[in-house]
């Protein structure tokens, strides 16, 4: 079945350093969604991409989608305290008979030392 | 706008009981609903998938008898946790989405902590 696989675990930053987190799928994704969840919050989306090589901005935040639909990333640059949570992302991939699949990532913790 | 409630925020309930957990659009209509569950530190897992007035839609190895998912209105749509064991307990997650597929965004309740002694 589908796979998505995200990397880090984990990830400890100064603040004001940039931070990526990384999504690999296992299967071509329709599309993949990324969300964040604040410590004792509930996940929050955050962007949709859908077209392959698509990069997507969002005030500090950047995301891409690969071009062979398989792998996307988000990148913060000078991370902020604010910005400390887990990030997931979501791929929704084809799982045969006419439905769609969606498959979260673990997720990356990220904190940020002030 | 775009707000998902959960009804109870946290339930401890003992083995064997039943417990129902409430999901709510408050100011849209929720064509879909998902029901996630979160293992502590670990990631959103998909239970299943309702979609108003039909039978949910349950992925591979969730107990469609033990989690039993109604979406009786397009604001809401409750999951019963029947005879509950302890495994069972669990950080429950439910989404929203006003279309019938994942391509649109999904609005996050704010989840219901189970715990079964």
């Amino acid at each position: 079945g589908q796979q998505v696989m995200q990397i880090p675990q984990y990830q400890h930053v100064q603040e004001g350093e940039d931070f990526t987190t990384y999504c690999n799928s296992s299967t071509t994704l329709s599309n993949i969604q990324w969300y964040k969840q604040r410590p004792g919050g509930h996940p929050v989306f955050l962007i949709q991409l859908v077209k392959s090589g698509e990069v997507k901005k969002q005030k500090r935040l950047t995301f891409q989608f690969g071009e062979a639909k398989k792998n996307s990333s988000l990148h913060i640059t000078a991370t902020q305290t604010t910005d400390v949570g887990t990030y997931f992302c979501a791929g929704q991939g084809y799982s045969g008979a006419g439905s769609y699949q969606l498959t979260f990532g673990k997720g990356t913790k990220l904190s940020v030392i002030p | 706008g775009a707000v998902v409630s959960q009804h109870p925020s946290w339930v401890i309930c003992k083995s064997g009981t039943s417990v129902k957990i409430e999901c709510r659009s408050l100011d849209f209509q929720a064509t879909t609903m998902f029901w996630y569950r979160q293992f502590p530190k670990q990631s959103l897992m998909l239970m299943a998938t309702s979609n108003e007035g039909s039978k949910a839609t349950y992925e591979q190895g969730v107990e469609k008898d033990k989690f039993l998912i109604n979406h009786a209105s397009l604001t809401l749509s409750t999951l019963t946790v029947t005879s509950a064991h302890p495994e069972d307990s669990s950080f429950y997650i439910c989404s929203a989405s006003s279309s019938g597929s994942f391509s649109y965004e999904q609005y996050f309740g704010p989840g219901t902590r189970l715990t079964v002694t």
